[in-house]
């Protein structure tokens, strides 16, 4: 168990929709990432936040959105859902660094993730 | 980050000691290697981080040469629970995302 939760386990939706995904870090961190994998994409980095801020942002959709609320826990949104978001969705979290600058021995810790089935 | 090379997939019995090796040439002086491991369905979890030389916790050990331009994962007596995928990152740096590659798959047999 890596401390980190998240909810839901699995999500199926239509296309169009749009669905919330929650990840709750591991207590004391203040870095929370998203990864999306995919059968044909691998593991891909969405968008990263420290304490509270957007610190970094990887190959996310414009209909993806995210936030970091005041208890550090964080919110991946996706909307206009469609076939290909259909993945497992990753949440990570990390001490992080004053300033959020990330060393090298900063592990990232993943939670179980959330499956999402577009149909 | 440095881009690192692994064999895609492995065999290995139960009871056998499994060598995984890594290449980075382009390794970065501040870079520490890092390998992850991941189970079906399951979110990558950390094995072991080393920047020179040998590192060794209660589940691995990582054996990086004097050059760093690559490593090896050692995984001693291996089990069928051992099967899974396995990354090499090289982490350093202010960039905080992780680059996964394609993974070595680990495949244990009885």
């Amino acid at each position: 168990d890596s401390g980190v939760t998240q909810t839901p386990k699995h999500l199926i939706t239509a296309t169009g929709q749009r669905v919330t995904l929650r990840c709750s870090p591991r207590s004391g961190d203040l870095s929370v990432y998203w990864y999306q994998q995919s059968l044909d994409q691998g593991l891909q980095f969405l968008i990263q936040y420290y304490n509270g801020e957007e610190r970094a942002k990887g190959n996310i959709l414009e209909r993806f959105s995210a936030q970091q609320f005041p208890d550090l826990h964080s919110e991946l949104n996706l909307s206009s859902l469609e076939l290909g978001d259909s993945a497992l969705y990753f949440c990570a979290s990390s001490a992080g660094l004053a300033g959020g600058l990330r060393q090298s021995t900063d592990t990232q810790y993943f939670g179980p993730g959330t499956r999402l089935t577009v149909l | 980050l440095a881009k690192t090379t692994q064999p895609i997939s492995m065999d290995s019995y139960e009871g056998q000691e499994v060598n995984i090796t890594c290449s980075h040439n382009n390794i970065a002086t501040n870079d520490y290697i890092t390998w992850y491991q991941q189970f079906p369905s399951q979110g990558p979890r950390f094995i072991i981080q080393g920047y020179k030389t040998k590192v060794t916790n209660e589940v691995a050990s990582l054996f990086i040469p004097a050059d760093r331009k690559s490593s090896t994962l050692s995984l001693p007596r291996v089990s069928l629970s051992d099967t899974a995928v396995y990354y090499c990152l090289g982490i350093g740096g202010s960039q905080g995302n992780l680059i996964f590659g394609k993974g070595t798959k680990l495949s244990v047999k009885p």
